[in-house]
């Protein structure tokens, strides 16, 4: 079975612009988490979908959004980047029934210049 | 909300030798403990996860061990080789009802040939 994949894997952006990252994720899984990663604050949560229905958010601000397709694809869009958005953007992919595990892709590395 | 303590930060072990990562959690309805591992440039791959009705699971060179009355939780891995180094991240659910994983901050393993 294919893993969660994420694209792009690296992106630069400049303060101001918006960026779309993409997650796809487990065959048959239909929960999407999204998760920020960086050095000083750790791994922070910042949405979930299920069935195209936001779940569940973090405590981020408006900027960051999100989305889940009718296929279980998701995207997150950050609007007006600031530097403090450089982050690895982690997604993680659920399946079904009460198991909780979650398993994550590879990342996109957002750079904001 | 939940808050995970992890300690310690680093750790360095000779090959063949055991190491014990520690973790403490707030919030006494968490349910669910999984541990990660990432390595460079990855995402984080989980390893061994652990509910709140067991005390101790294990899966070869790797065992969780679980306290609810102390709410704290801890990984073992045993017979240590080089390619264990990698950053160790325990977490938990955040609520009852929520998928939402809250990270401790990592433990950065180095074993030592």
């Amino acid at each position: 079975k294919a893993g969660v994949t994420q694209t792009p894997r690296y992106l630069i952006k400049t303060r101001g612009q918006q960026v779309t990252l993409s997650c796809s994720p487990i065959s048959g899984h239909r929960s999407v988490s999204w998760y920020q990663q960086t050095p000083g604050q750790g791994l922070q949560f910042l949405f979930e979908y299920f069935s195209e229905t936001q779940r569940n958010k973090g405590n981020f601000p408006g900027r960051f959004s999100g989305r889940q397709f009718s296929n279980s694809r998701s995207e997150m869009n950050v609007s007006t980047l600031e530097l403090g958005d450089s982050a690895l953007y982690l997604c993680a992919s659920k399946g079904g029934g009460t198991y909780n595990e979650q398993f994550f892709g590879p990342g996109t590395r957002l750079t904001v210049l | 909300g939940e808050n995970v303590e992890q300690h310690p930060s680093t750790l360095s072990v000779q090959e063949g030798d055991s190491a014990v990562i520690k973790c403490t959690y707030s919030d006494s309805a968490s349910n669910y403990f999984p541990w990660y591992k990432q390595e460079l440039g990855k995402g984080p791959q989980l390893i061994i996860d652990i509910r709140s009705n067991v005390g101790e699971k294990k899966d070869q060179r790797i065992a969780v061990t679980l306290n609810k009355t102390a709410k704290h939780f801890s990984l073992h891995i045993t017979e240590t080789q080089p390619e264990d180094s990698a950053v160790y991240f325990c977490a938990a659910i955040a609520r009852a009802g929520s998928y939402q994983l809250t990270f401790g901050k990592g433990t950065k393993l180095s074993v030592i040939p």
